[in-house]
């Protein structure tokens, strides 16, 4: 049963980049969508961005200009760094497996979430 | 990008009861559709792939169905471990889409 498992900095200050590293255990790494989520306090969920094992990548236009999500196939994690960071992004942020059945994409399973604040 | 709009937003209801929760698009994404359910501080856990195809696991009392830019989520039968926020997403089209969120209460 594949399971992740993500650490971070929890609190960092405006202007300062996010770094984010989600583990992968049990499972291949090829064939996926390595994805990141983010959630802030008492709020929906915003689709950050995926990233498969062949460096194709797809982020959110909203995020685009300021995140990187990258793969490292020999520790099987992948990772997530958003620069340039506001209170604004404040949030807890997941990670997720992404896969394509029947040509729809599920996310299953999710890391346990971390919770970034932003605050100077 | 795909608006998605959840209804209700909130709902209260009794065990055994059956609920339904929509999730409409703002344009016709097929059955790229998934849905979500979330406990207080833990991660959403897929409940239902593709519309209508029921995640390993998941009991059946919970099923979707629709196509097209309707959709819904029904559980048969509430159980007292139901009682969370469910989410609709959309995977036609990046960036990849969460409706707002229903969050189902205990009456």
């Amino acid at each position: 049963q594949v399971q992740l498992r993500q650490w971070g900095a929890g609190l960092l200050k405006p202007s300062e980049t996010l770094s984010l590293t989600c583990a992968v255990n049990g499972g291949s790494f090829s064939g996926y969508y390595w994805t990141w989520i983010r959630q802030p306090p008492g709020k929906g969920l915003e689709w950050i961005g995926e990233k498969d094992h062949s460096g194709s990548t797809n982020y959110n236009p909203s995020l685009k200009s300021r995140v990187t999500i990258s793969i490292d196939t020999s520790k099987s994690q992948f990772s997530l760094k958003l620069n340039s960071l506001t209170a604004a992004d404040t949030a807890v942020y997941y990670c997720a497996r992404g896969r394509m059945i029947r040509g729809v994409t599920m996310l299953d399973p999710w890391g346990q979430g971390t919770l970034v604040t932003v605050s100077s | 990008d795909i608006q998605m709009t959840q209804s209700p937003s909130s709902l209260s209801a009794s065990v055994g009861d059956r609920v339904t929760i929509t999730c409409r698009a703002s344009q016709s994404i097929s059955n790229f559709l998934n849905w979500f359910q979330q406990k207080p501080g833990k991660a959403p856990k897929l409940l239902i792939y593709a519309a209508s195809s029921l995640q390993s696991g998941v009991p059946s009392r919970f099923s979707g169905s629709g196509s097209g830019t309707d959709f819904t989520l029904t559980i048969s039968s509430l159980q007292p471990e139901d009682f969370a926020a469910y989410y609709c997403q959309q995977t036609y089209s990046t960036p990849y889409t969460f409706g707002q969120g229903t969050k189902l209460e205990i009456k």
